[in-house]
Protein backbone atom coordinates (compact mmCIF):
# COMPACT_ATOMS: atom_id res chain seq x y z
CA UNK A 1 0.00 0.00 0.00
CA UNK A 2 1.38 3.57 -0.50
CA UNK A 3 2.36 5.70 2.37
CA UNK A 4 0.99 8.59 0.87
CA UNK A 5 -2.73 8.84 -0.77
CA UNK A 6 -4.46 11.67 -2.40
CA UNK A 7 -8.02 11.34 -3.63
CA UNK A 8 -9.38 12.03 -5.78
CA UNK A 9 -6.59 11.67 -8.55
CA UNK A 10 -8.49 13.31 -11.08
CA UNK A 11 -11.42 16.22 -10.97
CA UNK A 12 -13.09 17.91 -13.28
CA UNK A 13 -14.90 20.69 -12.09
CA UNK A 14 -16.65 24.08 -13.09
CA UNK A 15 -15.96 27.68 -12.19
CA UNK A 16 -17.40 28.90 -8.68
CA UNK A 17 -17.95 25.33 -7.19
CA UNK A 18 -16.03 24.30 -3.53
CA UNK A 19 -13.92 21.58 -3.94
CA UNK A 20 -12.18 19.48 -1.00
CA UNK A 21 -8.66 17.38 -2.27
CA UNK A 22 -7.61 14.92 0.51
CA UNK A 23 -4.40 13.17 1.30
CA UNK A 24 -3.99 10.64 3.76
CA UNK A 25 -0.53 9.07 5.11
CA UNK A 26 0.73 6.04 7.25
CA UNK A 27 4.12 7.18 7.18
CA UNK A 28 4.03 8.01 10.98
CA UNK A 29 5.18 11.90 9.89
CA UNK A 30 3.93 15.20 11.53
CA UNK A 31 4.74 17.79 8.84
CA UNK A 32 2.22 17.37 5.32
CA UNK A 33 2.47 19.70 3.07
CA UNK A 34 0.12 21.11 -0.22
CA UNK A 35 1.80 22.18 -3.23
CA UNK A 36 0.68 22.86 -6.89
CA UNK A 37 2.56 22.28 -10.40
CA UNK A 38 1.58 24.19 -13.19
CA UNK A 39 3.24 22.28 -16.47
CA UNK A 40 6.62 22.94 -16.98
CA UNK A 41 7.13 24.76 -13.53
CA UNK A 42 8.02 23.95 -10.40
CA UNK A 43 6.65 23.29 -7.36
CA UNK A 44 4.79 25.87 -5.12
CA UNK A 45 3.84 25.64 -1.41
CA UNK A 46 0.56 26.23 -0.87
CA UNK A 47 -0.20 25.44 2.84
CA UNK A 48 2.09 23.37 5.28
CA UNK A 49 1.39 21.90 8.71
CA UNK A 50 3.65 20.68 10.79
CA UNK A 51 1.10 19.19 13.40
CA UNK A 52 -2.30 19.48 14.23
CA UNK A 53 -2.62 22.94 15.63
CA UNK A 54 0.19 24.07 13.22
CA UNK A 55 -1.09 25.62 10.11
CA UNK A 56 0.91 27.71 7.97
CA UNK A 57 0.46 29.74 4.49
CA UNK A 58 2.91 29.10 2.11
CA UNK A 59 4.06 31.23 -1.23
CA UNK A 60 0.24 30.72 -3.00
CA UNK A 61 -2.31 30.67 -0.28
CA UNK A 62 -4.61 32.88 -1.74
CA UNK A 63 -7.94 31.02 -2.57
CA UNK A 64 -7.17 28.14 -1.06
CA UNK A 65 -7.75 26.57 2.93
CA UNK A 66 -6.72 23.45 4.19
CA UNK A 67 -7.91 21.46 7.27
CA UNK A 68 -5.60 18.73 9.40
CA UNK A 69 -8.25 17.06 11.14
CA UNK A 70 -5.47 14.54 12.37
CA UNK A 71 -1.98 13.89 12.34
CA UNK A 72 -2.34 11.61 9.22
CA UNK A 73 -4.52 13.86 7.03
CA UNK A 74 -4.32 16.70 5.80
CA UNK A 75 -7.22 18.35 3.32
CA UNK A 76 -6.83 21.41 0.49
CA UNK A 77 -10.41 23.34 -0.14
CA UNK A 78 -10.77 25.75 -3.21
CA UNK A 79 -13.53 27.91 -1.81
CA UNK A 80 -14.80 29.09 -5.47
CA UNK A 81 -12.64 27.20 -7.79
CA UNK A 82 -11.39 29.13 -11.26
CA UNK A 83 -9.88 28.58 -14.49
CA UNK A 84 -6.54 29.57 -13.03
CA UNK A 85 -6.22 26.90 -10.85
CA UNK A 86 -6.17 24.32 -13.13
CA UNK A 87 -2.95 22.33 -12.07
CA UNK A 88 -1.70 19.15 -11.05
CA UNK A 89 -1.68 18.84 -6.86
CA UNK A 90 0.97 17.05 -4.48
CA UNK A 91 0.45 16.26 -1.39
CA UNK A 92 3.55 15.83 0.74
CA UNK A 93 4.99 14.46 4.01
CA UNK A 94 8.59 14.43 6.07
CA UNK A 95 9.19 13.94 9.90
CA UNK A 96 10.19 16.06 12.89
CA UNK A 97 13.60 16.02 14.51
CA UNK A 98 16.00 14.29 11.49
CA UNK A 99 17.44 17.63 10.55
CA UNK A 100 16.59 16.70 6.86
CA UNK A 101 13.12 17.75 6.21
CA UNK A 102 13.14 14.96 3.31
CA UNK A 103 9.50 14.84 1.87
CA UNK A 104 7.79 12.02 0.40
CA UNK A 105 4.93 13.18 -1.86
CA UNK A 106 1.69 11.51 -2.60
CA UNK A 107 0.57 10.56 -6.13
CA UNK A 108 -1.05 13.78 -7.38
CA UNK A 109 -4.29 15.07 -8.30
CA UNK A 110 -4.96 16.38 -11.51
CA UNK A 111 -7.52 19.47 -11.18
CA UNK A 112 -9.06 20.84 -14.50
CA UNK A 113 -11.23 23.83 -13.59
CA UNK A 114 -13.66 24.66 -16.92
CA UNK B 1 14.50 33.14 -3.64
CA UNK B 2 13.99 30.44 -5.85
CA UNK B 3 16.95 28.30 -6.77
CA UNK B 4 17.78 28.58 -10.40
CA UNK B 5 18.60 25.27 -12.21
CA UNK B 6 20.85 24.88 -15.51
CA UNK B 7 20.44 23.60 -17.76
CA UNK B 8 16.93 24.15 -18.19
CA UNK B 9 16.79 21.03 -20.74
CA UNK B 10 19.61 18.26 -22.21
CA UNK B 11 18.96 15.76 -24.53
CA UNK B 12 21.75 12.76 -23.86
CA UNK B 13 22.59 9.45 -25.81
CA UNK B 14 22.24 6.42 -23.55
CA UNK B 15 25.81 6.23 -21.96
CA UNK B 16 26.47 9.91 -22.01
CA UNK B 17 27.18 11.79 -19.03
CA UNK B 18 25.22 15.07 -17.46
CA UNK B 19 25.55 17.81 -14.75
CA UNK B 20 22.60 19.51 -13.16
CA UNK B 21 23.63 23.13 -11.70
CA UNK B 22 21.66 24.37 -8.69
CA UNK B 23 22.15 27.97 -7.49
CA UNK B 24 21.11 29.75 -4.87
CA UNK B 25 20.84 33.43 -3.88
CA UNK B 26 20.77 32.57 -0.58
CA UNK B 27 22.82 30.79 2.42
CA UNK B 28 21.61 26.87 2.32
CA UNK B 29 20.96 24.59 5.08
CA UNK B 30 20.32 21.23 2.22
CA UNK B 31 19.70 20.66 -0.67
CA UNK B 32 17.27 18.10 -2.09
CA UNK B 33 17.54 16.20 -5.16
CA UNK B 34 14.46 14.97 -6.91
CA UNK B 35 13.18 13.49 -9.89
CA UNK B 36 9.73 13.18 -11.45
CA UNK B 37 8.45 11.08 -14.29
CA UNK B 38 5.68 12.83 -16.70
CA UNK B 39 2.52 13.19 -14.95
CA UNK B 40 3.69 11.30 -11.73
CA UNK B 41 4.90 12.02 -7.87
CA UNK B 42 8.52 13.81 -7.66
CA UNK B 43 10.65 11.04 -6.13
CA UNK B 44 13.34 11.60 -3.22
CA UNK B 45 17.33 11.32 -4.80
CA UNK B 46 19.23 12.16 -1.87
CA UNK B 47 20.16 15.22 0.37
CA UNK B 48 22.93 16.88 0.86
CA UNK B 49 23.70 18.86 4.23
CA UNK B 50 25.66 21.80 5.46
CA UNK B 51 29.04 20.88 6.25
CA UNK B 52 28.49 17.54 4.77
CA UNK B 53 30.47 14.95 2.05
CA UNK B 54 29.03 14.08 -1.47
CA UNK B 55 26.89 11.78 -1.66
CA UNK B 56 25.69 9.31 -3.89
CA UNK B 57 25.30 5.59 -5.19
CA UNK B 58 26.08 4.28 -8.09
CA UNK B 59 26.54 6.05 -11.17
CA UNK B 60 24.26 9.36 -9.96
CA UNK B 61 26.08 11.39 -7.07
CA UNK B 62 25.97 15.27 -5.95
CA UNK B 63 28.09 17.85 -4.08
CA UNK B 64 27.41 21.03 -2.20
CA UNK B 65 29.08 23.74 -2.17
CA UNK B 66 28.11 25.95 0.57
CA UNK B 67 30.80 28.97 -0.52
CA UNK B 68 29.08 29.16 -3.78
CA UNK B 69 25.37 28.55 -2.22
CA UNK B 70 25.74 25.96 -4.75
CA UNK B 71 25.14 22.08 -6.11
CA UNK B 72 25.17 19.96 -8.74
CA UNK B 73 24.16 16.24 -9.60
CA UNK B 74 26.01 14.11 -11.76
CA UNK B 75 24.76 11.31 -13.77
CA UNK B 76 27.17 8.69 -15.72
CA UNK B 77 26.98 6.49 -18.29
CA UNK B 78 23.34 7.36 -18.44
CA UNK B 79 20.21 4.89 -18.54
CA UNK B 80 17.22 5.18 -20.38
CA UNK B 81 15.46 4.90 -16.87
CA UNK B 82 17.00 8.33 -16.12
CA UNK B 83 15.11 10.12 -18.66
CA UNK B 84 12.85 12.81 -16.22
CA UNK B 85 12.84 16.23 -14.84
CA UNK B 86 15.41 17.05 -12.44
CA UNK B 87 14.42 19.36 -9.30
CA UNK B 88 16.41 21.07 -6.67
CA UNK B 89 14.61 21.74 -3.45
CA UNK B 90 16.64 24.00 -0.56
CA UNK B 91 16.18 24.73 2.72
CA UNK B 92 17.53 27.96 3.70
CA UNK B 93 17.05 27.05 7.51
CA UNK B 94 13.31 27.75 7.90
CA UNK B 95 12.21 23.80 7.24
CA UNK B 96 10.48 24.14 4.71
CA UNK B 97 11.88 23.27 1.12
CA UNK B 98 11.94 25.69 -2.19
CA UNK B 99 11.75 24.30 -5.78
CA UNK B 100 13.62 25.06 -8.36
CA UNK B 101 12.07 25.29 -12.02
CA UNK B 102 13.41 21.76 -12.97
CA UNK B 103 16.05 20.50 -15.62
CA UNK B 104 14.24 17.98 -18.30
CA UNK B 105 16.45 15.03 -19.06
CA UNK B 106 15.47 13.07 -22.11
CA UNK B 107 17.91 10.07 -22.88
CA UNK B 108 18.11 8.71 -26.34
CA UNK B 109 18.91 5.04 -27.26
Amino acid sequence: DADVTQTPRNRITKTGKRIMLECSQTKGHDRMYWYRQDPGLGLQLIYYSFDVKDINKGEISDGYSVSRQAQAKFSLSLESAIPNQTALYFCATSARGQGSDTQYFGPGTRLTVL
Amino acid sequence: QQPVQSPQAVILREGEDAVINCSSSKALYSVHWYRQKHGEAPVFLMILLKGGEQKGHEKISASFNEKKQQSSLYLTASQLSYSGTYFCGVNFGNEKLTFGTGTRLTIIP
